[in-house]
C-alpha cells in the first residue's frame, strides 16, 4: 500500500523568501507523484507532476519539485514566494488504477 | 482549464433529509472520483468510477451512494443526512490513458453542513 507524509502542517514565510514544502512517500512499486494547490473555498489545482525522466520537475507559478528515489521524497520548492501563494498544498501519489493517495496537506502562509 | 462542475457549492440541511450532490464534466473523461475532505485534513477517496455503469467504493467507508448512468455525470446521494456527514465533498475526473499516470481535474467542491 502507498502512503504520503507531509512533514509540516503549517509553513509561515515572508514575501520574497524561498520556501520548501516537504513530502515523503512509501510504495513498493514505481510511483507517479503530484503536487496540488487548494485556495480557500476552491477545488484542487495541479501544480506539477512526476511521471518519469528528469527528476527535477517544473510546474506552474514558479514552483518546482525534485524526485529523490533513494530518499523517497518529492519536496516542493519556490525561490521567491508571493502573497498570492498563500494556500494549502497537497502531495499525492498515484496508486493502482489511477487512484490518488493524498498527504495531510501543508498550509503555506506568506506574510508581507 | 478544467470543465468540471459541482452543485450546490454550499448546502445546509437538517438531519434525516435526502440529498444529492451533483458533479458534471464536459471533457469526456472516463474516470470520475468523489473525495471527502474535513477541514484541515487530507482528502479521502470515497467512490470512483471507470465508466458508465461502473462504480466502486473508495478507501474511506461512506454511507453515500453514487451512480454513473452517463459519462459526464456522477452524482452522490445521501439517503438520510446526519451531522457526521458534515464535510467538503470534491469531485474529480481523469481521462483513460495508457498507464495510470493521468492527472485528475477537480471541481470546486460542495461544502455540506448537516444540522
Amino acid at each position: 500500500a502507498q502512503s504520503v507524509t507531509q512533514l509540516d502542517s503549517q509553513v509561515p514565510v515572508f514575501e520574497e523568501a524561498p520556501v520548501e514544502l516537504r513530502c515523503n512517500y512509501s510504495s513498493s512499486v514505481s510511483v507517479y507523484l503530484f503536487w496540488y494547490v487548494q485556495y480557500p473555498n476552491q477545488g484542487l489545482q495541479l501544480l506539477l507532476k512526476y511521471l518519469s525522466g528528469s527528476t527535477l520537475v517544473k510546474g506552474i507559478n514558479g514552483f518546482e519539485a525534485e524526485f529523490n528515489k533513494s530518499q523517497t521524497s518529492f519536496h516542493l520548492r519556490k525561490p521567491s514566494v508571493h502573497i498570492s501563494d498563500t494556500a494549502e498544498y497537497f502531495c499525492a501519489v498515484c496508486t493502482s488504477y489511477g487512484k490518488l493517495t493524498f498527504g495531510q496537506g501543508t498550509i503555506l502562509t506568506v506574510h508581507p | 482549464e478544467a470543465d468540471i462542475y459541482q452543485t450546490p457549492r454550499y448546502l445546509v440541511i437538517g438531519t434525516g433529509k435526502k440529498i444529492t450532490l451533483e458533479c458534471s464534466q464536459t471533457m469526456g473523461h472516463d474516470k470520475m472520483y468523489w473525495y471527502q475532505q474535513d477541514p484541515g485534513m487530507e482528502l479521502h477517496l470515497i467512490h470512483y468510477s471507470y465508466g458508465v455503469n461502473s462504480t466502486e467504493k473508495g478507501d474511506l467507508s461512506s454511507e453515500s451512494t453514487v451512480s454513473r448512468i452517463r459519462t459526464e455525470h456522477f452524482p452522490l446521494t445521501l439517503e438520510s443526512a446526519r451531522p457526521s456527514h458534515t464535510s467538503q465533498y470534491l469531485c474529480a475526473s481523469s481521462p483513460r490513458l495508457a498507464g495510470e499516470s493521468s492527472e485528475q481535474y477537480f471541481g470546486p467542491g460542495t461544502r455540506l453542513t448537516v444540522t
